[in-house]
């Protein structure tokens, strides 16, 4: 079993739909949770993170932490084509000293017009 | 935020080969972490390089296939030696942020071994 499991996709919805992405995970240490959207031949780049369990609202997106049920989500709200990319979750048992993260394979969506 | 310029940026290369991929970082830093992403796979850490010291390697990652030079605090190299075909990836360089868990990621390099 993988320590963290992501749905791969695609996901395609239309502009302005909300969109959920999940991972859920099984390492208990696990306390920070991140969201990188990667573009197309791009790096990844972090869009959002969370300590332990609750939830965390940018703008138009919102994370989610359920640390009860292993289980994290990114909402994106009024999505728009520019959010078009690959969501990658990420994990971490500690804070600084290095970034060893563990990545779930990442979630492609397109939104269309 | 970090600045992280990565060469080359994509190569095919014969199998037998090695290929050595350059990591610029615009400041210093004390980490400098390399990462592989194979189609519809996780991003996996490589290695930590740390200047002055042995890069560390993880679980599945050996040195004499993937040597790593850090000779400063803002450069690193990644060398792929005797590729074969299952080397084709995407090769990352990341370096650590200011806060927590922030890592900044180089434009990657797409690895083809024919």
């Amino acid at each position: 079993q993988k320590e963290v499991e992501q749905d791969p996709g695609p996901l395609s919805v239309p502009e302005g739909a909300i969109v959920s992405l999940n991972c859920t995970y099984s390492n208990s240490a696990f306390q920070y949770f991140m969201w990188y959207r990667q573009y197309s031949r791009k790096g990844p780049e972090l869009l959002m993170y969370t300590y332990s369990s609750g939830n965390k609202e940018d703008g138009r997106f919102t994370a989610q932490v359920d640390k009860s049920s292993k289980y994290i989500s990114l909402f994106i709200r009024d999505s728009q084509p520019s959010d078009s990319a690959t969501y990658l979750c990420a994990m971490s048992g500690r804070a600084g000293g290095g970034n060893k993260l563990t990545f779930g394979t990442g979630t492609q969506l397109k939104v269309e017009l | 935020s970090a600045v992280i310029s990565q060469k080359p940026s994509r190569d095919i290369c014969q199998r037998g080969t090695s290929l050595t991929i350059q990591c610029q970082v615009d400041s210093q830093v004390t980490m400098m972490f390399w990462y592989r992403q194979q189609p519809g796979q996780s991003l996996t850490l490589i290695a930590t390089a740390n200047q002055g010291s042995e890069a560390t390697y993880e679980s599945g990652f050996v040195i004499d296939k993937f040597p790593i030079s850090r000779p400063n605090l803002t450069f690193s190299t990644l060398t792929v030696s005797n590729m074969s075909p299952e080397d084709s990836s995407i090769y990352l360089c990341s370096v650590e942020g200011r806060s927590v868990t922030e890592a900044f990621f180089g434009q990657g390099t797409r690895l083809t071994v024919v």
